[in-house]
């Protein structure tokens, strides 16, 4: 299974909302990130968490916040959002690799968000 | 922002013609990757080039890397209508895919 989901697909919410989006792999990858990706854009990296534990926080304001409840699931909970702040969010997954050497990510397809 | 540069920014071709696509970068790298993304969706590895390689084959694609002037280039052979998608350099600066930075992207058209 080389499969990344997402959870929504789409997503619309008020500014006063809170809401989650959901990311899931069963590759066995212990590396999880989130990006946001506005339209036209390249992704933008959110954050790292590997082996459950967050590692990277790209200066993401505080409405954002992330969790890795296990090895395989990686959520990201939203509250008070902005309209600015509708984009894609994508999911990915990798190994960790603690020496250089070969690693890709996998991409889930992201959940598209509207903030209104 | 240590984002990576792509030209062109889109490129239409017919299809069964080369497209080629550029990407420079600004940082040293481990190994630098390009990824496709078919429109609003989730981006798909395509070929990975190690910072001690010259040139790589994949199927159709084709990707050279030239450390020296900090560029890549992206060859897709014989195209296809299907091969209609964005695509993306991504650098790796310590080869754990940690921390990918991605490249402005070419939006690459093929009509039939």
């Amino acid at each position: 299974d080389t499969e990344v989901t997402q959870t929504p697909k789409h997503l619309v919410m008020g500014m006063t909302n809170k809401k989650s989006l959901k990311c899931e792999q069963h590759m066995g990858h212990r590396a999880m990130y989130w990006y946001k990706q506005k339209a036209k854009k390249p992704p933008e990296l959110m954050f790292v968490y590997s082996y459950e534990k967050l590692s990277i926080n790209e200066s993401v304001p505080s409405r954002f916040s992330p969790e890795c409840p296990n090895s395989s699931l990686l959520n990201l909970h939203l509250h008070a959002l902005q309209p600015e702040d509708s984009a894609l969010y994508l999911c990915a997954s990798s190994q960790v690799s603690l020496l250089a050497g070969v690693v890709e990510q996998y991409f889930g397809p992201g959940t598209r968000l509207t903030v209104t | 922002s240590q984002q990576g540069e792509e030209d062109p920014q889109a490129l239409s071709i017919q299809e069964g013609e080369n497209a080629t696509m550029n990407c420079s970068y600004k940082t040293s790298i481990n190994n630098l990757q390009w990824y496709r993304q078919n429109s609003g969706r989730g981006l798909v590895h395509l070929i990975l080039i190690r910072s001690n390689e010259r040139e790589k084959h994949s199927g159709r694609l084709r990707v050279t890397l030239d450390t020296s002037k900090k560029s890549s280039s992206l060859l897709i052979t014989a195209s296809r209508a299907a091969d209609t998608a964005s695509y993306f350099c991504a650098t790796d600066p310590t080869g754990t895919a940690s921390k990918l930075t991605f490249g402005t992207g070419t939006r690459l058209q093929v009509t039939l």
